[in-house]
């Protein structure tokens, strides 16, 4: 079974507007974290905001808030007044377990492209 | 700040050789990995490091070995490349967990294996 599912393909929206990237994840671990990177076209790839699973409230990163709910295991990413630098790939990710020995070993999504029209 | 530092950017193998993509960062991080990215998919663990002589593998480490005898350098070898190798490489380290497990990425390393 897929760790990380990420069903949207590709998602459109309009500049200023805000748009939801959905992601679902199946762990059996009381203990993990979840992440959302940004990779531009440019290649690299940009942390945005991470999530843990005994956190009580959603993430917030400026303009990036997590949509945590646990009980269906998801974590959608919510991007507020969408900028046209905002297009670009974007990947959930998981990090199961804890200490120090897991930190850092993700298991990636196969991404959401997201174009920002003007 | 030169953060996480990757050579080459680009390189084309022949089938069966060999070569070293070289990872340097300047953070002092004490976690540092290599992930594989092929066309269109998420990126996966290749191996990661704890600490400067500690190395373990991930989720897919055959084909590939590492060495770290300091903190700042984690090269990635590739023994006898195939056309399966033919990926983005991305070094990556981090300096906790929690909300200080954000990774720090590389450039990237594109190659291609003909």
């Amino acid at each position: 079974a897929q760790k990380i599912t990420q069903t949207q393909p590709g998602m459109f929206v309009q500049e200023k507007e805000a748009v939801t990237l959905d992601c679902t994840y199946d762990t059996s671990d009381p203990s993990y974290g979840l992440f959302w990177y940004k990779q531009p076209s440019s290649g690299e790839m940009i942390f945005l905001i991470y999530q843990g699973s005994y956190d009580q409230q959603n993430a917030t990163e400026g303009r990036y808030s997590l949509n945590f709910q646990k009980a269906r295991k998801s974590a959608n990413l919510v991007i507020s007044a969408s900028q046209l630098g905002d297009s670009a790939m974007y990947f959930c990710a998981m990090r199961e377990g804890s200490g120090g020995t897991s930190y850092g070993k993700l298991t990636f999504g196969q991404g959401t492209i997201l174009t920002v029209h003007p | 700040n030169a953060g996480v530092t990757q050579t080459p950017k680009f390189r084309i193998l022949k089938i069966g050789q060999s070569m070293t993509l070289q990872c340097a960062q300047d953070m002092n991080h004490n976690y540092m990995y290599w992930y594989r990215q092929d066309p269109g998919m998420g990126l996966k663990l290749i191996y990661y490091s704890v600490g400067a002589g500690i190395t373990d593998k991930g989720e897919v480490p055959n084909g590939y070995n590492v060495s770290r005898s300091t903190t700042e350098d984690f090269p990635l070898r590739l023994e006898l490349a195939a056309p399966s190798q033919t990926s983005v490489y991305f070094c990556a380290s981090s300096y906790a967990g929690g909300r200080n497990e954000k990774l720090f990425f590389g450039s990237g390393t594109q190659l291609s294996v003909l």
